[in-house]
């Protein structure tokens, strides 16, 4: 059974601070990974999608990284900003099931 | 390019009282969709999906069922809500199965 695993579940910084936020799943069979953000109250926003055959996407200031033979992917934030406080979460599709697993979130807060 | 759309945004409901949660796509056709629950503290939980019309796999048995009566709209209903009901229900799709999810903004629902 995949299980997919969020560290630290919260994570407070001071404005500037680069960061990385780390999932790891049981499973390394996976067909991909998705980062989301959600904030309070909110949906979710997907903000980079890994295929399994990727070692890492970028998308402005993120950075997302998997390494599957290891079952870890991490999640890179440069120069990280108020507005980047929220809940971060991440799913695998695959490892024995088709469907997205999700991690329970890193809720991050950035102080100005 | 394509939306997804899901209301109400809040809902206070009686215990006992049915319940339908809706949600529509737009600009794609044939779309894998989801129904979500993230309760308080707690991570996603896949409650059904559906890729096609009148096709609906449940993932969780309880008194929720999920109707797809066309193909860009996804219903979600109870008869009789029970308190533990209570959360946040997200409705998301994707082309495909593997190929990253879209969510909606989400319905905040409280069972009274």
């Amino acid at each position: 059974k995949q299980e997919v695993t969020q560290i630290p579940a919260a994570l407070s910084v001071p404005e500037g601070e680069n960061l990385v936020l780390n999932c790891s799943f049981t499973d390394s069979a996976i067909y991909n990974l998705q980062w989301f953000r959600q904030d309070p109250g909110k949906g979710l926003t997907s903000l980079l999608l890994i295929q399994s055959s990727q070692r890492e996407q970028t998308s402005g200031r993120l950075n997302a990284s998997l390494d599957k033979s290891s079952g870890r992917s991490t999640l890179y934030i440069a120069a990280s900003q108020p507005g980047d406080s929220a809940t971060y979460l991440c799913a695998v599709f695959g490892g024995g099931t088709y469907k997205y697993i999700f991690g329970t979130g890193t809720r991050l807060k950035v102080l100005a | 390019s394509q939306t997804i759309h899901q209301w109400p945004a809040t809902l206070v409901q009686p215990v006992g009282s049915p319940l339908s949660l809706e949600c529509t796509v737009e600009g794609t056709s044939n779309p894998n969709l989801y129904w979500y629950r993230q309760a308080a503290g707690r991570g996603l939980q896949l409650l059904f999906y559906s890729v096609g019309i009148g096709q609906i796999s449940s993932e969780v048995p309880q008194n929720l069922s999920a109707s797809r009566p066309q193909d860009r709209q996804f219903i979600l209903s109870s008869k009789k809500l029970l308190l533990s009901d209570s959360g946040f229900y997200l409705c998301a799709w994707g082309p495909g199965q593997a190929t990253g999810y879209t969510f909606g903004s989400g319905t905040r629902l409280t069972v009274v």
